[in-house]
This record gives structure tokens, C-alpha cells and sequence, in this order.
């Protein structure tokens, strides 16, 4: 079973349109850290964000957010105003511990947001 | 300002040849891990340590072997490359909790 699933495969819209992409993930530990990378056509994954599971707090830096609820196990992040240079795959991961106690990140498929100008 | 250092950056195989993939990062963390970028599939893990000497199997580890004699280096092996290894590959690595820097990424193709 996937451990983190991101059901939207990809999204378009027009530049200045918010955009919310969803995260949803499954664990059993109490103990587990969250993360979204983006991905821009150059290939390079780029570090976004880390949550642990005891930090239930929203997270603002600029026009990006992170809404954690681990009622519904989401971890969604939202762009406001979007831009085109926001185009790029954006990855979710979950780090948990695994066989042997470690944590080491399983990541979701990835949504493709496209931002038409 | 080194991070992980991948290489090489791109690769052709003939099918049934053998390569390294290397890896080598110089931020002292425990973990490193190589995973698979296919489309519309994510990141896949295909190996994992967890400190030198110690390894341990991922999501989709046939046909890959790795080893880790030091903290620095973590190499990935294709023993006998096949076509459904073409991929885009990155190594990883990090410390628990925290966030995982990726190498560059080397693109795989084997014909």
C-alpha cells in the first residue's frame, strides 16, 4: 500500500490562480517527519519544507503554505498567486522508521503543476 | 559547498554490461540512499544505509547491489544492465528527521 499518496497527477492553471496540492499519508508511528520537494524541469529536487509530527502548526514563507492535520493525515501546501517559474514536479515524502529503525523517505508519485501565463 | 557528489551525470549501457554509479557526500550524515525516477512513479527506494558497513534492501532492489566501506561514499552496482533499468537515479542522504540532499541525478539508458 502507498505510503503517501498524491492523487492529483497533474494540475494547470493560469498565472495569479492559487493552487493547492494534496498530500495524504499513512503511518502507524508517533514519530514520523513530512516534507515536500519541488522538482523544475531542470531535473534537480529542491528542499521545500519539513514537518515533524509533534508540529501541528501551519507554515507561511511568501506566497507558499503548508497546512499539517494529522486528523485527516494531510499535509497540503498551497500556492498563492502562482507563477510560472512555480511550474515543476512537487513531491511529498514521509520519513518514518522502517525495517532495522531507520527513518529514510518514501516519497508520493509527484504532481505536475503547469503555470500558463 | 560540495553536498552529494553523483556521478556520472549520464550513461548509455548495452544490455548485459556492468556499471558503478558513485556516490559521496561530505556532510557526515548516516543515511544514504539510491532511488529510481521513472514517470509517473515517484521516487522509488532501492537500497538504503543506515552507516558504513550496514545496508539494507528497498522498494525495487533486483539487479542493483550496493556497499558502504565509509560514512562519505555509497556506491550503486548494475550487475547486468537490462533495459527496464533505464531510470533516472539519485543518491540521497541525510540524518534522521531531517531533510534528504540529493546528488545531481544520473540518467540511465540501456539499450
Amino acid at each position: 500500500a502507498q505510503k503517501v499518496t498524491q492523487a492529483q497527477t497533474e494540475i494547470s492553471v493560469v498565472e495569479k490562480e492559487d493552487v493547492t496540492l494534496d498530500c495524504v499519508y499513512e503511518t502507524r508511528d508517533t514519530t514520523y517527519y513530512l516534507f515536500w520537494y519541488k522538482q523544475p524541469p531542470s531535473g534537480e529536487l529542491v528542499f521545500l519544507i519539513r514537518r515533524n509530527s509533534f508540529d501541528e502548526q501551519n507554515e507561511i514563507s511568501g506566497r507558499y503554505s503548508w497546512n499539517f492535520q494529522k486528523s485527516t493525515s494531510s499535509f497540503n501546501f498551497t500556492i498563492t498567486a502562482s507563477q510560472v517559474v512555480d511550474s515543476a514536479v512537487y513531491f511529498c515524502a514521509l520519513s518514518e522508521i522502517i525495517s532495522g529503525g531507520s527513518y529514510i523517505p518514501t516519497f508520493g508519485r509527484g504532481t505536475s503543476l503547469i503555470v500558463h501565463p | 559547498n560540495a553536498g552529494v557528489t553523483q556521478t556520472p551525470k549520464f550513461q548509455v549501457l548495452k544490455t548485459g554490461q556492468s556499471m558503478t554509479l558513485q556516490c559521496a557526500q561530505d556532510m557526515n550524515h548516516e543515511y544514504m540512499s539510491w532511488y529510481r525516477q521513472d514517470p509517473g512513479m515517484g521516487l522509488r527506494l532501492i537500497h538504503y544505509s543506515v552507516g558504513a558497513g550496514i545496508t539494507d534492501q528497498g522498494e525495487v532492489p533486483n539487479g542493483y547491489n550496493v556497499s558502504r566501506s565509509t560514512t562519505e561514499d555509497f556506491p550503486l552496482r548494475l550487475l547486468s544492465a537490462a533495459p527496464s533499468q533505464t531510470s533516472v537515479y539519485f543518491c540521497a542522504s541525510s540524518n534522521v528527521g531531517g531533510e534528504a540532499f540529493f546528488g545531481q541525478g544520473t540518467r540511465l539508458t540501456v539499450v
